[in-house]
């Protein structure tokens, strides 16, 4: 059974500081790769999404992520975070049957 | 106005009663899905559809019911077999399944 791994559960930093938020799968098979994001009070929304082609792909808000094939990684990365990225994210893959897996979530405070 | 509605967003009720979550969607997308959300550990799947007239148990079905009679509508039945059913409920779905979930606000189930 596939699972999705998020490394922290709760990360505080300042603004302007640099964001980095790692998660790891186990499947041997082919996947797609998402992180969404849940904004205090609102829907999950998507982030960004992986399904083939650049390893690298660029996300909404200035987010990107990294898909390392050899290391099973999928890891969230923003240069210069603000107060409005408050909020948890959540690292989902989901194989060619069309199930969903989740990670728990990291919930990012980012201070004034 | 596109997207997933569910209804109500708050719900009560006595121990031992069946309850049935509404989720629509007018996407026109195939597949939907029941997550469960509890703080600290992520989405967790409980039941999926691609197609109407047909679905799959997810990681934590027990306890649970779904019907997929229409295309646009994926009900959930919290049964009264469902030990802790106290949580937040979110529905999604997606162009078919692989592909990017679109999420509901969610219904808030409280079991006094």
């Amino acid at each position: 059974a596939q699972s999705v791994s998020q490394h922290n559960h709760h990360v505080i930093l300042s603004e302007a500081a640099s964001l980095e938020l790692g998660c790891n799968y186990s499947y041997g098979g082919t996947v797609n790769l998402f992180w969404y994001v849940q904004y205090p009070g609102q829907h999950l929304q998507l982030l960004l999404k992986y399904f083939s082609g650049d390893p690298l792909v660029k996300g909404i808000k200035g987010f990107e992520a990294e898909f390392i094939k050899s290391k099973f990684s999928f890891n969230l990365r923003k240069p210069s975070v603000q107060w409005s990225d408050t909020a948890e994210y959540f690292c989902a893959v989901t194989d060619s049957w069309g199930k969903f897996q989740f990670g728990a979530g990291t919930q990012v405070v980012v201070t004034p | 106005d596109g997207g997933i509605t569910q209804s109500p967003k708050y719900l009560f009720r006595k121990e031992g009663q069946n309850v049935t979550l509404s989720c629509e969607q007018n996407l026109n997308h195939d597949a939907m899905y029941w997550y469960r959300q509890d703080p600290g550990q992520g989405l967790r799947l409980i039941y999926y559809s691609q197609i109407v007239n047909d679905f799959q148990k997810g990681d934590i079905a027990e306890g649970y019911s779904v019907s997929r009679e229409k295309k646009e509508s994926f009900p959930l039945t919290v049964t009264s077999a469902q030990k802790n059913p106290t949580a937040f409920y979110l529905c999604a779905s997606s162009m078919n399944g692989g592909t990017e979930q679109f999420f509901g606000p969610g219904t808030r189930l409280t079991v006094l």
